[in-house]
């Protein structure tokens, strides 16, 4: 069963790279999230999708940018890293909004130097 | 706006002790709905439960209890004999009926279960 899949695990980047981490999930969920935990924080929403070719801003959406073009895949892009992107992110998925099970990946931790 | 506050940023305890988290959340609104997530050392994020603003009983899942109370908006966790399998970063989180699909997180409660 691989629900939500991230990658990769782990990545440093250089101030100014870019990269995209990659989300997918294979249990059809229209609605997919992208999250950022910092440490000893809680989760904050970067971007979320509701479907296919439709993509909205969560709280702290500054730096980042995503797409939709199918119902599993959920890239997330940071055009140019900034240290204060150093963080661990969170890939998630359901099929309703306010359905119990919010299905999270693994987690991509990421530094920038 | 809203907040969840989680005040215990660490709890430590030993096996076989019970142990509460605590979570209180700020809303004006009258629909929501409250999570508890569990972070093990792994690092993915598991769902523990869910409820919603008008049910206020309290639920038990085995050695796990939540008490839900409106009155002073708060919906701590209780696990009852800790294992050390316990051990974890635990959230809680507040979902508006209002607000699309933004999940509100506590800063977390690290628990550590001593054998």
């Amino acid at each position: 069963n691989a629900g939500v899949t991230q990658t990769p695990k782990f990545r440093i980047l250089k101030i100014g790279q870019s990269m995209t981490l990659q989300c997918t999930q294979d249990m059809n969920h229209n609605y997919m999230y992208w999250y950022r935990q910092d440490p000893g924080m809680g989760l904050k929403l970067i971007y979320y999708s509701v479907g296919a070719g439709i993509t909205d801003k969560g709280e702290v959406p500054n730096g980042y940018n995503v797409s939709r073009s199918t119902t599993e895949d959920f890239p997330l892009r940071l055009e140019l890293a900034a240290p204060s992107q150093t963080s661990v992110y969170f890939c998630a998925s359901n099929d309703r909004v306010e359905n119990e099970k919010l299905f999270f990946g693994s987690g991509t931790q990421l530094s920038v130097l | 706006a809203q907040k969840v506050t989680q005040a215990q940023t660490e709890i430590s305890v030993v096996e076989k002790e019970d142990v509460t988290l605590d979570c209180v959340y700020e809303t004006r609104d009258t629909t929501y709905y409250l999570f508890w997530y569990k972070q093990p050392p792994s690092g993915e994020l598991v769902f523990l439960i869910r409820r919603n603003s008008f049910d206020e009983q309290n639920e038990i899942s085995g050695r796990y209890s939540w008490n839900f109370q409106k009155s002073t908006s708060s919906f701590n966790f209780t696990i009852t004999a800790s294992q050390v399998v316990d051990s974890a970063v635990y959230f809680c989180a507040l979902l508006l009926n209002n607000a699309g699909n933004m999940l509100t997180f506590g800063g977390g409660t690290r628990l550590m279960v001593k054998p």
